[in-house]
């Protein structure tokens, strides 16, 4: 069952702007990670924020937690062209269970 | 040069043959999954593996089979039984880091069937 849902589906930006996605959840969570799909690729993790922290930063990635509320946001700062790519967000309820992954946005930065 | 591979990168198969999916990891992470991914669909866990010689069904597991016999390798195979096995297949191993798994994924294998 896909327990991450993605907000927008889609988001096309200009290069140099932010870009702002969002996921909420259904269940409580051990942590939640973010990770990137370049078109016909594999995944690639991004940045991982366990229940107990509320913010974290990696590079121009800003990830924020919010369990009260079941939402995480994802945050590029100064977008490039080479970020476009779809990313999802999954969550996993403890250490070691596998990830349940959303539908993911889709990322178009125009150069 | 560690990684996860998956071979092969595109594969055609007719209609009611069972084919089957490699993947193969260097990286010496005790546990593996496998993924199907729809067009536009986020990722279905199909079967995972924690351990050598141990597997569990994921959330779609039928018409699917897996082995693990070697740390290293993680074989998925698509039987004639699943209805629409047209797709991406992903297959991906973890490692714990900062108190979560993080998952490594190979390039995937794009199976059409007609």
């Amino acid at each position: 069952s896909q327990q991450g849902e993605e907000d927008p589906q889609a988001l096309s930006i200009q290069e140099g702007e932010n870009a702002t996605m969002n996921c909420s959840y259904k269940t409580s969570i051990n942590n939640l990670q973010w990770y990137r799909q370049n078109s016909g690729r594999g995944l690639v993790h991004l940045i991982l924020i366990r229940s107990n922290e509320r913010e974290k930063h990696s590079g121009r990635l800003r990830v924020t937690l919010d369990t009260s509320k079941k939402s995480s946001s994802l945050l590029i700062t100064a977008s490039r062209a080479a970020d476009t790519a779809s990313y999802f967000c999954a969550t996993a309820r403890s250490g070691n269970t596998p990830l349940v992954f959303g539908k993911g946005t889709r990322l178009s930065v125009i150069a | 040069d560690g990684g996860i591979t998956q071979s092969p990168k595109y594969l055609f198969r007719k209609e009611g043959q069972n084919v089957t999916l490699s993947c193969e990891q260097n990286l010496n992470h005790d546990a593996m999954y496998w993924y199907r991914q729809d067009p536009g669909q986020g990722l279905r866990l199909i079967y995972y593996s924690q351990i050598v010689n141990d597997f569990q069904k994921g959330d779609i597991a039928e018409g699917y089979s897996v082995s693990r016999e070697k740390k290293e390798s993680f074989p998925l195979t698509v039987t004639s039984a699943q209805k629409n096995p047209t797709a991406f297949y992903l297959c991906a191993s973890s490692i714990d880091r900062d108190g979560g798994v993080e998952q490594y994924f190979g390039p995937g294998t794009r199976l059409t069937v007609t």
